[in-house]
């Protein structure tokens, strides 16, 4: 089946950093990620689309310039957490999705748990 | 807008127990309804999905059948494993875009 690898597992980093969360896909050409955020006890909430070669579409109070997305292949996308802050410790998870075979089915990286401190 | 609403966990059961984990919906159109199962340690995966009123779906023992009367989607297995301990996501999808909305999860822990 389809494999989606996130890479870190897991970053502890200081306030006022960057991080960068990569996710691939491993076996298949992606051209729609997504990206997640997970609290804990919470419901995985989409952050952005991502779309191979053009601009992500962010939801609703998600914050652009604080969450970098990337796409620049069909293989790989980048979340990048700019200047973290604690309240941005959380699990961020990516998935991607096959359209038009699988349109509505995503394949899901295991997750990145961000610690900011 | 849509919302996917499940049981609060964490479930216990005895393997070999009867498991049911509710799960209800809200949604403006006729969404495809899922159920994504998350191992430790692992990504979220498709477990069944169902994609029209009445359909059921089913995989690994598990079933859930597709209410459009009561919004529902509840998953059932007659039989559980120890390997069946996870968190279990139930989603929607409206079939006018690619995205996903979950529930909150339910732990499900199986005691030997």
């Amino acid at each position: 089946g389809a494999v989606v690898s996130q890479h870190p597992s897991w970053v502890i980093c200081k306030s006022g950093t960057s991080v960068k969360i990569e996710c691939r896909s491993l076996d298949f050409q992606a051209t729609t990620m997504f990206w997640y955020r997970q609290f804990p006890k919470q419901s995985l909430m989409l952050m952005a689309t991502s779309n191979e070669g053009s601009k992500a579409t962010y939801e609703q109070g998600v914050e652009k310039d604080k969450f970098l997305i990337n796409h620049a292949s069909l293989t790989l996308s980048t979340l990048t957490v700019t200047s973290a802050h604690p309240e941005d410790s959380s699990f961020y998870i990516c998935s991607a999705s096959l359209p038009p075979i699988a349109k509505n089915i995503q394949y899901f990286g295991a997750g990145t748990r961000l610690s900011v401190l | 807008g849509d919302s996917v609403t499940q049981m609060e966990g964490p479930v216990t059961l005895s393997e070999e127990a009867f498991l049911t984990i509710n799960c209800t919906y809200t949604a403006t159109g006729y969404p495809s309804l899922f159920w994504y199962v998350q191992y430790p340690g692992e990504g979220l995966q498709l477990l069944l999905k169902a994609t029209k009123a009445d359909d059921k779906g089913s995989n690994k023992g598990f079933e859930a059948t597709y209410r459009k009367e009561t919004t529902s989607f509840h998953l059932e297995k007659g039989s559980v494993q120890v390997s069946d301990s996870a968190v279990y996501f139930c989603a929607l999808s409206e079939r006018r875009d690619d995205k996903i909305i979950f529930g909150k999860g339910t732990r499900l822990h199986i005691l030997p």
